[in-house]
């Protein structure tokens, strides 16, 4: 148990729908990170939320949104969805300047038919 | 750019000692995390180096050498439930004191009888 929750676990969406995917973190930790895992592959850095704004963006399309609220916890947002986007959608809760405190949640299953 | 390369896959009798390797090329090094991820789960934390050395935690050890961009896991006493996949990922300075993950592919360790 990190700490980090995420939800929903599993979804189908179909090409052309948008998602929300949702994360809170760990008590205490005021960093959200999102990574996009496809299968077989490691995770890819989406973007990161600090104080409710972004804090660095990975190679992801514009169509990749995000929101910080005021408690830390995270949404993110995926427009127009293509098939490639099927992934696991994980969310990295993280304290600013601890650099060995990152713990994943359990992740979002997204299938995009 | 980054660079972080691992084996593949490997394969270890059970009761042995397994080293998986991981090379890595990048800027603004903060740390090295080695994570366990069996099939279709989330992530799971094992180890973190940001100096030079072997952290020792059980059954799993990790090394660092930052002259080199080198590390290691090492699985001692392997059992059955070790198999899984092992991610290895450096955290990089992202903007200002805020820290992103580039992962490697992972090395899918199969454990035998």
């Amino acid at each position: 148990e990190t700490g980090v929750t995420q939800s929903p676990t599993h979804l189908i969406k179909t090409r052309g729908q948008q998602v929300t995917l949702r994360c809170s973190s760990q008590s205490g930790h005021n960093t959200v990170s999102w990574y996009q895992q496809a299968l077989g592959q490691g995770p890819q850095f989406i973007f990161q939320y600090y104080r409710e704004e972004e804090n660095g963006r990975g190679n992801f399309p514009p169509r990749f949104s995000g929101l910080q609220f005021p408690n830390y916890s995270s949404e993110l947002n995926v427009n127009a969805l293509e098939l490639d986007d099927s992934a696991l959608y994980l969310c990295a809760s993280s304290l600013q300047g601890s650099g060995n405190t990152i713990y994943f949640g359990e992740g979002s299953w997204l299938t995009v038919v | 750019g980054q660079n972080i390369d691992q084996p593949t896959e490997m394969t270890a009798t059970e009761g042995a000692i397994v080293q998986i390797n991981c090379t890595y090329q990048t800027s603004g090094f903060n740390g090295l995390f080695w994570y366990q991820q069996h099939a279709g789960e989330a992530p799971t934390f094992l180890s973190y180096n940001v100096l030079d050395g072997l952290e020792e935690k059980g059954r799993f050890s990790s090394f660092l050498s930052r002259s080199k961009g080198y590390s290691y896991l090492l699985l001692k006493e392997l059992q059955m439930k070790d198999s899984a996949s092992y991610l290895c990922a450096v955290s990089i300075i992202n903007t200002g004191t805020a820290s992103k993950l580039t992962f490697g592919t992972g090395t899918r360790l199969q454990v035998t009888l």
